[in-house]
Protein backbone atom coordinates (compact mmCIF):
# COMPACT_ATOMS: atom_id res chain seq x y z
CA UNK A 1 0.00 0.00 0.00
CA UNK A 2 1.61 3.45 -1.01
CA UNK A 3 1.64 5.89 1.55
CA UNK A 4 1.99 9.82 1.14
CA UNK A 5 2.38 11.73 3.89
CA UNK A 6 1.20 16.07 4.60
CA UNK A 7 2.54 18.21 6.85
CA UNK A 8 1.56 19.40 8.93
CA UNK A 9 -1.72 18.57 8.83
CA UNK A 10 -3.06 22.19 9.90
CA UNK A 11 -1.96 25.78 9.71
CA UNK A 12 -2.56 29.09 10.33
CA UNK A 13 -0.70 32.25 9.13
CA UNK A 14 -1.44 35.63 9.56
CA UNK A 15 -2.31 37.54 6.18
CA UNK A 16 1.33 38.96 4.30
CA UNK A 17 2.85 35.73 5.59
CA UNK A 18 4.35 33.10 3.24
CA UNK A 19 3.98 29.75 3.77
CA UNK A 20 4.96 26.37 3.24
CA UNK A 21 4.10 22.55 3.62
CA UNK A 22 5.69 19.04 2.24
CA UNK A 23 4.68 16.32 0.19
CA UNK A 24 6.29 12.79 1.08
CA UNK A 25 5.91 10.25 -1.23
CA UNK A 26 7.76 6.46 -1.70
CA UNK A 27 11.12 7.33 -3.83
CA UNK A 28 11.24 3.65 -5.26
CA UNK A 29 9.13 4.30 -8.65
CA UNK A 30 7.83 7.58 -9.40
CA UNK A 31 5.62 8.37 -12.63
CA UNK A 32 4.01 12.12 -11.72
CA UNK A 33 3.16 13.98 -8.72
CA UNK A 34 -0.34 16.23 -8.47
CA UNK A 35 -1.31 18.96 -6.37
CA UNK A 36 -4.94 20.20 -5.64
CA UNK A 37 -6.65 23.27 -3.73
CA UNK A 38 -10.01 21.96 -2.62
CA UNK A 39 -11.74 24.79 -0.80
CA UNK A 40 -14.79 23.98 1.81
CA UNK A 41 -18.12 22.99 0.26
CA UNK A 42 -16.20 22.86 -3.24
CA UNK A 43 -14.66 20.58 -5.01
CA UNK A 44 -10.78 19.92 -5.57
CA UNK A 45 -9.01 22.14 -7.79
CA UNK A 46 -5.91 21.36 -9.60
CA UNK A 47 -2.97 23.36 -9.48
CA UNK A 48 -0.11 21.27 -10.56
CA UNK A 49 1.23 18.25 -11.92
CA UNK A 50 4.79 17.37 -11.84
CA UNK A 51 6.31 14.80 -13.22
CA UNK A 52 10.08 15.39 -13.44
CA UNK A 53 13.12 15.52 -10.61
CA UNK A 54 13.69 19.36 -9.91
CA UNK A 55 10.44 20.50 -11.31
CA UNK A 56 9.60 23.62 -10.12
CA UNK A 57 6.14 24.96 -11.04
CA UNK A 58 4.58 28.45 -10.70
CA UNK A 59 0.87 29.78 -10.58
CA UNK A 60 0.43 33.60 -9.23
CA UNK A 61 1.60 33.25 -5.68
CA UNK A 62 1.56 29.68 -5.60
CA UNK A 63 4.33 27.47 -6.27
CA UNK A 64 5.77 23.79 -5.84
CA UNK A 65 9.10 21.83 -6.15
CA UNK A 66 10.06 18.24 -6.63
CA UNK A 67 12.79 16.02 -5.65
CA UNK A 68 11.95 12.46 -6.85
CA UNK A 69 15.16 10.80 -5.56
CA UNK A 70 14.07 11.62 -1.90
CA UNK A 71 10.86 11.26 -2.01
CA UNK A 72 8.96 15.30 -1.30
CA UNK A 73 7.87 18.14 -2.82
CA UNK A 74 7.10 21.39 -1.43
CA UNK A 75 4.23 23.87 -1.85
CA UNK A 76 4.94 27.47 -1.00
CA UNK A 77 3.07 30.26 -0.84
CA UNK A 78 4.10 33.92 -0.77
CA UNK A 79 2.48 36.80 0.99
CA UNK A 80 -0.97 34.55 2.11
CA UNK A 81 -4.00 35.92 1.81
CA UNK A 82 -7.90 34.70 2.89
CA UNK A 83 -8.82 33.62 0.16
CA UNK A 84 -5.65 31.09 0.31
CA UNK A 85 -7.67 29.30 3.19
CA UNK A 86 -8.36 25.41 1.55
CA UNK A 87 -7.38 22.08 2.53
CA UNK A 88 -3.87 21.63 -0.15
CA UNK A 89 -3.52 18.40 -1.48
CA UNK A 90 -0.74 16.16 -3.25
CA UNK A 91 -1.54 13.04 -5.08
CA UNK A 92 1.13 10.61 -6.07
CA UNK A 93 1.53 7.93 -8.67
CA UNK A 94 4.15 5.28 -9.45
CA UNK A 95 3.06 4.22 -12.86
CA UNK A 96 0.88 5.02 -16.10
CA UNK A 97 -1.20 2.14 -14.98
CA UNK A 98 -2.16 3.19 -11.37
CA UNK A 99 -4.10 5.36 -10.01
CA UNK A 100 -3.43 8.55 -7.82
CA UNK A 101 -2.87 8.04 -4.21
CA UNK A 102 -4.19 11.02 -2.14
CA UNK A 103 -2.48 12.28 0.82
CA UNK A 104 -5.19 13.49 3.47
CA UNK A 105 -4.24 17.46 2.75
CA UNK A 106 -2.64 20.46 4.94
CA UNK A 107 -5.44 22.62 5.81
CA UNK A 108 -4.22 26.25 5.84
CA UNK A 109 -6.43 28.87 7.64
CA UNK A 110 -5.22 32.61 6.66
CA UNK A 111 -6.02 35.82 9.22
CA UNK A 112 -6.50 38.84 8.22
CA UNK B 1 -16.81 25.12 -12.54
CA UNK B 2 -14.67 22.25 -13.68
CA UNK B 3 -16.80 21.28 -16.19
CA UNK B 4 -17.34 17.81 -14.54
CA UNK B 5 -21.40 17.30 -13.52
CA UNK B 6 -22.61 15.15 -10.67
CA UNK B 7 -26.09 14.56 -9.58
CA UNK B 8 -27.76 14.51 -7.16
CA UNK B 9 -26.03 16.53 -4.61
CA UNK B 10 -26.95 15.30 -1.62
CA UNK B 11 -28.89 11.66 -0.76
CA UNK B 12 -30.37 10.44 2.12
CA UNK B 13 -31.74 6.76 2.42
CA UNK B 14 -31.76 4.16 4.49
CA UNK B 15 -29.38 1.07 5.01
CA UNK B 16 -29.94 -1.97 2.92
CA UNK B 17 -31.18 0.50 0.16
CA UNK B 18 -29.42 0.62 -3.07
CA UNK B 19 -28.51 3.85 -5.12
CA UNK B 20 -27.17 5.31 -8.65
CA UNK B 21 -24.52 8.33 -8.98
CA UNK B 22 -24.05 9.91 -12.02
CA UNK B 23 -21.02 11.64 -13.46
CA UNK B 24 -21.18 13.74 -16.77
CA UNK B 25 -17.20 14.43 -17.08
CA UNK B 26 -15.76 17.82 -19.38
CA UNK B 27 -16.36 17.51 -22.81
CA UNK B 28 -13.55 15.70 -24.70
CA UNK B 29 -12.76 13.91 -21.50
CA UNK B 30 -12.64 10.00 -21.71
CA UNK B 31 -11.67 8.96 -18.33
CA UNK B 32 -13.83 9.40 -14.97
CA UNK B 33 -12.63 8.56 -11.87
CA UNK B 34 -14.52 7.79 -8.51
CA UNK B 35 -13.99 8.56 -5.23
CA UNK B 36 -15.20 8.13 -1.79
CA UNK B 37 -14.09 11.01 0.80
CA UNK B 38 -15.06 9.61 4.29
CA UNK B 39 -14.76 11.53 7.86
CA UNK B 40 -11.22 12.03 8.52
CA UNK B 41 -10.12 9.98 5.51
CA UNK B 42 -8.58 11.04 2.38
CA UNK B 43 -9.97 11.10 -0.76
CA UNK B 44 -10.00 7.12 -1.99
CA UNK B 45 -9.72 6.27 -5.70
CA UNK B 46 -12.33 3.57 -6.20
CA UNK B 47 -12.18 2.91 -10.00
CA UNK B 48 -11.46 4.57 -13.54
CA UNK B 49 -12.65 3.93 -16.30
CA UNK B 50 -11.39 4.65 -20.16
CA UNK B 51 -12.78 5.34 -23.47
CA UNK B 52 -16.21 2.88 -21.94
CA UNK B 53 -13.58 0.21 -20.46
CA UNK B 54 -12.49 -0.30 -16.58
CA UNK B 55 -8.73 1.11 -16.34
CA UNK B 56 -8.06 0.22 -12.85
CA UNK B 57 -9.39 -0.66 -9.60
CA UNK B 58 -9.02 0.64 -6.05
CA UNK B 59 -10.72 -0.74 -2.58
CA UNK B 60 -14.29 -0.64 -4.21
CA UNK B 61 -16.35 -2.82 -1.90
CA UNK B 62 -18.70 -5.57 -4.19
CA UNK B 63 -21.79 -4.18 -2.86
CA UNK B 64 -20.54 -0.89 -5.23
CA UNK B 65 -20.38 -0.61 -8.70
CA UNK B 66 -19.80 1.43 -11.77
CA UNK B 67 -19.68 1.24 -15.55
CA UNK B 68 -19.03 4.20 -18.29
CA UNK B 69 -21.68 4.66 -21.74
CA UNK B 70 -21.25 5.30 -24.76
CA UNK B 71 -21.73 9.01 -24.31
CA UNK B 72 -18.91 8.72 -21.71
CA UNK B 73 -21.41 9.41 -18.75
CA UNK B 74 -21.09 7.24 -15.61
CA UNK B 75 -22.71 5.68 -13.24
CA UNK B 76 -21.67 4.67 -9.59
CA UNK B 77 -24.36 2.01 -8.33
CA UNK B 78 -24.24 1.56 -4.27
CA UNK B 79 -26.19 -1.56 -3.17
CA UNK B 80 -27.11 -2.87 0.22
CA UNK B 81 -25.79 0.12 1.96
CA UNK B 82 -24.53 0.45 5.75
CA UNK B 83 -24.35 2.93 7.64
CA UNK B 84 -20.15 3.51 6.89
CA UNK B 85 -20.97 4.32 3.27
CA UNK B 86 -22.11 7.81 4.03
CA UNK B 87 -19.80 9.74 2.46
CA UNK B 88 -18.77 12.07 -0.18
CA UNK B 89 -18.50 10.86 -3.62
CA UNK B 90 -16.34 12.52 -6.31
CA UNK B 91 -16.59 12.12 -9.87
CA UNK B 92 -13.51 13.64 -11.53
CA UNK B 93 -12.55 13.26 -15.66
CA UNK B 94 -9.08 13.54 -17.72
CA UNK B 95 -8.27 13.61 -21.29
CA UNK B 96 -6.19 11.04 -21.45
CA UNK B 97 -5.02 8.47 -18.37
CA UNK B 98 -2.02 8.93 -17.61
CA UNK B 99 -0.14 12.93 -16.10
CA UNK B 100 -3.29 14.28 -17.15
CA UNK B 101 -4.77 16.40 -14.57
CA UNK B 102 -8.24 15.42 -13.13
CA UNK B 103 -10.83 17.47 -12.85
CA UNK B 104 -13.37 16.93 -10.09
CA UNK B 105 -16.92 17.45 -9.92
CA UNK B 106 -19.04 19.06 -7.09
CA UNK B 107 -19.24 15.34 -5.25
CA UNK B 108 -22.67 13.64 -3.87
CA UNK B 109 -23.11 13.89 -0.61
CA UNK B 110 -24.53 10.23 0.27
CA UNK B 111 -26.22 9.73 3.98
CA UNK B 112 -27.57 6.37 5.40
CA UNK B 113 -29.40 5.98 8.02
Amino acid sequence: ILNVEQSPQSLHVQEGDSTNFTCSFPSSNFYALHWYRWETAKSPEALFVMTLNGDEKKKGRISATLNTKEGYSYLYIKGSQPEDSATYLCAFRNSGNTPLVFGKGTRLSVIA
Amino acid sequence: DSGVTQTPKHLITATGQRVTLRCSPRSGDLSVYWYQQSLDQGLQFLIQYYNGEERAKGNILERFSAQQFPDLHSELNLSSLELGDSALYFCASSRGQTTDTQYFGPGTRLTVL
